[in-house]
């Protein structure tokens, strides 16, 4: 049971335009989710992270939006850069706003290439 | 500042012989997470501890896989004995608290032949 979702396994992107990548989930009771960049031969980074009593986080030229009602949340990278090409996962946890520890569910994850 | 440390980068060994993979997390991290990515199924969970203890190994999957944390600043996963499917790249992460992301090591490229 996928509970976190990347329908997109790709995404080609030309530079300077913007990136949107997708999440989907199933979980209601998710209340962080977090987005992690991964080049090859290397471990995830973590980008930018979203609390569920927010539905925008900004940071430079990463936003992610999240829409409770959909479940869903996107990374918009405006611009993209060459060195954005990477797979990016989203993840998600609960119980983040009752303080309980939580772990993360990834999802599986979407290679961004952005093109000169 | 010295990020999450994973050894071996690289292990290829025969099936059935014992696999030991380490990490040592980050410094002051309370929180310790065992991963394995797959290209069937992404990267998946197997174990977590906090503060040394446990928490979660409902991912791991089945009793040829163990892990142990001795003290704050050392982990290891075994496998044995090992198995081809087991062939995967394992990831140690730690966190520094509970609404900290997780800081992730470069992985462990494991091949069972």
């Amino acid at each position: 049971d996928q509970q976190v979702k990347q329908n997109s396994p790709s995404l080609s992107v030309q530079e300077g335009r913007i990136s949107i990548l997708n999440c989907d989930y199933t979980n209601s009771m998710f209340d962080y989710f977090l987005w992690y960049k991964k080049y090859p031969a290397e471990g995830p980074t973590f980008l930018i992270s979203i609390s569920s009593i927010k539905d925008k986080n900004e940071d430079g030229r990463f936003t992610v939006f999240l829409n409770k009602s959909a479940k869903h949340l996107s990374l918009h990278i405006v611009p993209s850069q060459p060195g954005d090409s990477a797979v990016y996962f989203c993840a998600a946890s609960r119980g983040v706003n009752t303080g309980t520890a939580s772990k993360l569910t990834f999802g599986t994850g979407t290679r961004l290439q952005v093109t000169l | 500042d010295a990020g999450v440390i994973q050894s071996p980068r690289h292990e290829v060994t025969e099936m059935g012989q014992e696999v030991t993979l380490r990490c040592k997390p980050i410094s002051g991290h309370n929180s310790l997470f065992w991963y394995r990515q797959t290209m069937m199924r992404g990267l998946e969970l197997l174990i977590y501890f906090n503060n040394n203890v446990p928490i979660d190994d409902s991912g791991m999957p089945e009793d040829r896989f163990s892990a142990k944390m001795p003290n704050a600043s050392f982990s290891t996963l075994k496998i044995q004995p090992s198995e081809p499917r087991d062939s995967a790249v394992y990831f140690c992460a730690s966190r520094p608290g509970l609404h900290q992301p997780q800081h992730f090591g470069d992985g462990t490229r494991l091949s069972i032949l």
